[in-house]
């Protein structure tokens, strides 16, 4: 079965250092999507790309992030400066379409990212 | 806006048990309700959806779920739990458009005890 992939497991980086999170969607998937989890917390939102463009993103998602797809297959999340309250599971998730009854996001396994 | 409420935060049960982890929403029209897991360390699979229909729900690893429109909640439910169901348990909603963003609860974490 198709699955989302998200590397690397785990990113240990210094504040304010830029990291990049990848993610590779499940293929033919259309509508992409972030979402962290500080730990102890609960899933929140950061954006969603639809046609190589933010189709949603939540206040979280301020200057110092940017997301892109770069060619085909990956769906990239950046934080240009971290921050120790950057320290969470990011998890990438993809969906096919607007077809009502297929239209579940599917998740990755996520990439704890540690901010020291 | 969309709020979800789990109102149990840790939730104990005996293997074998039956189980019922209570989840309620907020949204002005039918929702998209979803429960996802969690195991220690993993990432979030999902267990099962309501769309519409049939207001009972089966999922993966034998659970299910009913939406109840009168009562705002859709609850996961399991006759009798297996020690490998000890996780964290996630229900969510997002509205009628595909793509838009799921909005979660904050998880009950369920204990299973021999």
């Amino acid at each position: 079965e198709p699955e989302v992939t998200q590397t690397p497991s785990h990113q240990v980086t210094q504040m304010g250092q830029e990291v990049i999170l990848r993610c590779v969607p499940i293929s033919n998937h259309l509508y992409f999507y972030w979402y962290r989890q500080i730990l102890g917390q609960k899933v929140e939102f950061l954006v969603s790309f639809y046609n190589n463009e933010i189709s949603e993103k939540s206040e979280i998602f301020d200057d110092q992030f940017s997301v892109e797809r770069p060619d085909g297959s990956n769906f990239t999340l950046k934080i240009r400066s971290t921050k120790l309250e950057d320290s969470a599971m990011y998890f990438c998730a993809s969906t096919p379409a607007w077809v009502p009854g297929t239209d579940t996001q599917y998740f990755g396994p996520g990439t704890r990212l540690t901010v020291l | 806006a969309q709020s979800v409420t789990q109102p149990d935060i840790h939730i104990t049960v005996s293997e074998g048990a039956s189980l019922e982890l209570r989840c309620n929403y907020s949204y002005g029209a039918t929702p998209y309700l979803f429960w996802y897991v969690q195991s220690p360390g993993q990432g979030l699979q999902l267990l099962l959806k309501y769309f519409s229909g049939d207001t009972l729900v089966q999922g993966i690893k034998g659970f299910e779920a009913e939406f109840k429109r009168s009562q705002s909640s859709f609850n996961l439910r399991k006759p009798s739990v297996h020690w490998s169901d000890a996780a964290e348990y996630f229900c969510a909603s997002r509205g009628a458009f595909g793509n838009e963003k799921l909005t979660f609860g904050t998880g009950t974490r369920l204990t299973i005890i021999p």
